[in-house]
Formats: structure tokens, C-alpha cells, sequence
């Protein structure tokens, strides 16, 4: 049972380049998550998915795109990296409609944009 | 709006010590609350939730919280610290009906021996 799955684990990316962020979950979810994490900052939403087909904007979703491919698969695209986009970005998945049960991560992307 | 503060960036007890994790919320409608556990370089763990059943919460690794509506309070505490319980520490308070949760800035726990 693997959970949420991310990937890349590490990424280093020049001011300007573009890149996916994936992220797939086994547990039937319906519910999808992009959190970004920075020191002293907790983790902040960047968008969400409610249900497939649906995408919403977060805390910060500036800089940032997402696609709900399927039930499965929720990614984050940075069109144009900025080096304030360095931070470890986390997938986190839920059951639709409710929070009774927590979320559960990924085990996180490690972004650096130089 | 939600909101979640949690008081102290960095705790430090000795191994058997007793842990207390501050938590305060804000929220206009009774919340959800958590507890979440990040270990280094790993993701976020769940610890134990508060869904409006019991107000003493018990969560995996002998850690509960109390849930006090008067204090807007949902403190973490273990009587007695383990070396494996060195890690950072979340406080969440979640959209009750909703689908987002917002999570405080979190605590890092020090466990010296």
C-alpha cells in the first residue's frame, strides 16, 4: 500500500525554467492537496481539488497551475521557477467532503530554483 | 477565517520528561483540529484528530490532547519522553464540512538524554 507517491524527491531548476510536479495516491481519495512548506512558516495550501474535475486556489497560488488528470493524480506545474518558489512542496490526499480522517502525505518534492 | 498558533518555535525536555506542545485556534464554526508529526526529511504523519466526539483525544506514541472550547485550546502532551519523539510538530485546524486545513507554524521538540 503505497499511499501518496511524489516525484521528483529533488529538483534544481534555473530562474525561468518550467517544471511538473507529480503526485498519485492508491487510496481512492477524492480529495487532492499542494502544500508548500518554508522555515518558520507551517505548511501553506497552494491549490486544492475537492473532487475530479475540480481545481481551487489556496493561501498561495501565485506562480503556480495544477491539473486533476483522474482520481489518482493531482500535479503542480511552475510555468517560469522564481527562486521564492524554493521550498519543499507536499501532496496530501483526503476523503471527499470531510476531514474526519486527517490527510495523508507524500513524502515531499526538495525544490531549489537557482 | 481559521487560523492556528502555536506557542514556541523550539522545546526542549529531557528524555521522561513530560511533553506540552501549545496549540491555540481561531475558528468562527466548531473546527476539526490535529496533530500532525514530521520527522526529518519525511512528510507529515498523522497523530491524533479531534472531530467533536471525546475532548481528551488519544493518538499513536502515547500522545493526547485535549480539546477546551473555553481557552481555544488544543494542547499535545506525553508523560514521559522518548529520543524517538525528537521531531517538528503541527497543529491544524480544518474546515468542518469543508476540504482545507490550515496548519500552524509548527514546534520543533528537543529530546535530550
Amino acid at each position: 500500500n503505497a499511499g501518496v507517491t511524489q516525484t521528483p524527491k529533488f529538483q534544481v531548476l534555473k530562474t525561468g525554467q518550467s517544471m511538473t510536479l507529480q503526485c498519485a495516491q492508491d487510496m481512492n481519495h477524492n480529495s487532492m492537496y499542494w502544500y508548500r512548506q518554508d522555515p518558520g512558516m507551517g505548511l501553506r495550501l497552494i491549490y486544492y481539488s475537492a473532487s475530479e474535475g475540480t481545481t481551487d486556489k489556496g493561501e498561495v497560488p501565485n506562480g503556480y497551475n495544477v491539473s486533476r488528470l483522474n482520481k489518482r493524480e493531482f500535479s503542480l506545474r511552475l510555468e517560469s521557477a522564481a527562486p521564492s518558489q524554493t521550498s519543499v512542496y507536499f501532496c496530501a490526499s483526503s476523503e471527499a467532503g470531510t476531514l474526519t480522517y486527517g490527510y495523508t502525505f507524500g513524502s515531499g518534492t526538495r525544490l531549489t530554483v537557482v | 477565517a481559521q487560523s492556528v498558533t502555536q506557542l514556541g518555535s523550539h522545546v526542549s525536555v529531557s528524555e521522561g520528561a513530560l511533553v506540552l506542545l501549545r496549540c491555540n485556534y481561531s475558528s468562527s464554526v466548531p473546527p476539526y483540529l490535529f496533530w500532525y508529526v514530521q520527522y526529518p526529511n519525511q512528510g507529515l504523519q498523522l497523530l491524533l484528530k479531534y472531530t467533536s466526539a471525546a475532548t481528551l483525544v488519544k493518538g499513536i506514541n502515547g500522545f493526547e490532547a485535549e480539546f477546551k472550547k473555553s481557552e481555544t485550546s488544543f494542547h499535545l502532551t506525553k508523560p514521559s519522553a522518548h529520543m524517538s519523539d525528537a521531531a517538528e510538530y503541527f497543529c491544524a485546524v480544518g474546515e468542518r464540512g469543508g476540504f482545507k486545513t490550515i496548519f500552524g507554524a509548527g514546534t520543533r521538540l528537543f529530546v535530550k538524554a
